[in-house]
């Protein structure tokens, strides 16, 4: 089973700054099948990237993914109120699919 | 439009049994992988089950194999998870949530209905 580890747990931060939050797989993931979500309370996740680095239908530009192996990176470039939430990474490389633990994004 | 709308949750006696529905519509239901994923109260996202667009292919997570049983009715557009010898462990939001035909991410998600087994 492929572990995957998010850090920070939680990144304090104010509109307009950039965000940087990291998944660590405890192996390879396979051709990049990586996947972001994000999850606001209240709210089923909603896809944001998949392939590690492309940016699901009507995902704004804002969003970047990238990373490779075992890195993989989630960049929100400049935030927007609406983008405060937790953000969970995926794998889908083989059974089981595994989630990370979520990074929560917050207003500083 | 895409929609997946749960249903079936509620408050079961551990030991207990409870069937959870999703209902699937905008899109070829037959067509598409579809799986189960829960969400404990505070926590994180975690897999449960999937099944292949035919029913002919099923995988369960670990812990829930032997005791959770995924099925679908391609007629009525309809995604099932049958789920027996229930645990308080089990309590959460169960979503239902579609395989993308572009790949092994999952496109979209119904709303989840919750799961209570406690005495």
């Amino acid at each position: 089973e492929i572990v995957l580890t998010q850090s920070p747990g939680t990144l304090s931060l104010s509109p307009g700054e950039r965000a940087t939050l990291s998944c660590r797989a405890s192996q390879s993931v396979s051709s990049s099948y990586l996947a972001w979500y994000q999850q606001k309370p209240g709210q089923a996740p909603r896809l944001l990237i998949y392939d590690a680095s492309s940016r699901a239908t009507g995902i704004p530009d804002r969003f970047s993914g990238s990373g490779s192996g075992t890195d993989f990176t989630l960049t929100i470039s400049r935030l927007e109120p609406e983008d405060f939430a937790v953000y969970y990474c995926q794998h889908y490389a083989s059974s089981p699919w595994t989630f990370g633990q979520g990074t929560k994004v917050e207003i500083k | 439009e895409v929609q997946l709308v749960e249903s079936g949750g509620g408050l079961v006696q551990p030991g207990g049994s409870l069937r959870l529905s999703c209902a699937a519509s905008g899109f070829i239901f037959s067509s598409y992988w579809m799986h189960w994923v829960r969400q404990a109260p505070g926590k994180g996202l975690v897999w449960v089950s999937r099944i292949s667009g035919d029913g002919s292919t099923i995988l369960y997570a670990d812990s829930v194999k032997g005791r959770f049983t995924i099925s679908r009715d391609n007629a009525k557009d309809t995604l099932y998870l049958q789920m027996d010898s229930l645990r308080a462990e089990d309590t959460a939001l169960y979503y239902c949530a579609r395989r993308s035909g572009a790949g092994g991410f999952f496109d979209y998600w119904g709303q989840g209905t919750l799961v209570t087994v406690s005495s």
